[in-house]
């Protein structure tokens, strides 16, 4: 079974600072994909990176980028120069072609302190 | 386009009552999910669908059930209702299995006292 693990409950960053969050998986397949979101106090769910099993390059998206280490089955996504309004909850997550699932952490609260 | 709607936003239920959670997207998506979120919690998968008429269980299905009887359309039904399912639940869809994302609801918060 898939499983997701986001270890860092919560984070306190400095505003204008770079900031990591982790995210380990574990799947038998070879073929997956890996997604961020990003959940606001508001409660919506905002999609912010993907990043596919075969894809030969980290993805980046603006100021976000992906530190992809297959081997490791590690997912973590930077943010560089972090603003107030990226606090919020941030969740890893996975889906295996096989079957379709798609399989969260449970997420990384993150607080950029100004 | 309207994405995904559900309905209701807000809803309390007595302990045994049952109702229904309606979600429909108007993107001609296959893929349709429901998740809960418990407070400071994440995403759980509870049932999940991959074209009208296929249904499947995620990894809290039991207490609910759904269908899919329409492409548009994926219902979540509550039976006897429990305080263990007092939670945030969303609904998302995709249109494949490749590197589309989710798109999600705005989410029901449901209590059950």
């Amino acid at each position: 079974a898939q499983k997701i693990t986001q270890t860092q409950p919560g984070m306190f960053v400095q505003e204008k600072e770079a900031v990591t969050l982790d995210c380990t998986y574990d799947t038998s397949d070879q073929s997956y994909g890996l997604f961020w979101y990003k959940q606001p106090s508001s409660g919506e769910m905002i999609f912010l990176i993907y990043q596919g099993s075969y894809d030969e390059q980290n993805a980046t998206e603006g100021r976000y980028s992906l530190n992809f280490q297959k081997a490791r089955k590690s997912a973590n996504l930077v943010i560089s120069a972090s603003q107030l309004g990226d606090s919020a909850m941030y969740f890893c997550a996975m889906r295996e072609p096989r079957d379709d699932k798609i399989i969260f952490g449970k997420g990384t609260r993150l607080h950029i302190l100004p | 386009n309207a994405g995904v709607t559900q309905t209701p936003k807000f809803r309390i239920l007595k302990i045994g009552q049952s109702m229904t959670l309606q979600c429909a997207q108007d993107m001609n998506h296959n893929y349709m999910y429901w998740y809960r979120q418990d407070p400071g919690m994440g995403l759980k998968l509870i049932y999940y669908s991959v074209g009208a008429g296929i249904t499947d269980k995620g990894e809290v299905p039991n207490g609910y059930n759904v269908s899919r009887s329409t492409t548009e359309d994926f219902p979540l039904r509550l039976e006897l209702a429990a305080p263990s399912q007092t939670s945030v639940y969303f609904c998302a869809s995709t249109p494949d299995t490749g590197r589309s994302p989710l798109h999600f609801g705005n989410g029901t918060r449901l209590t059950v006292t």
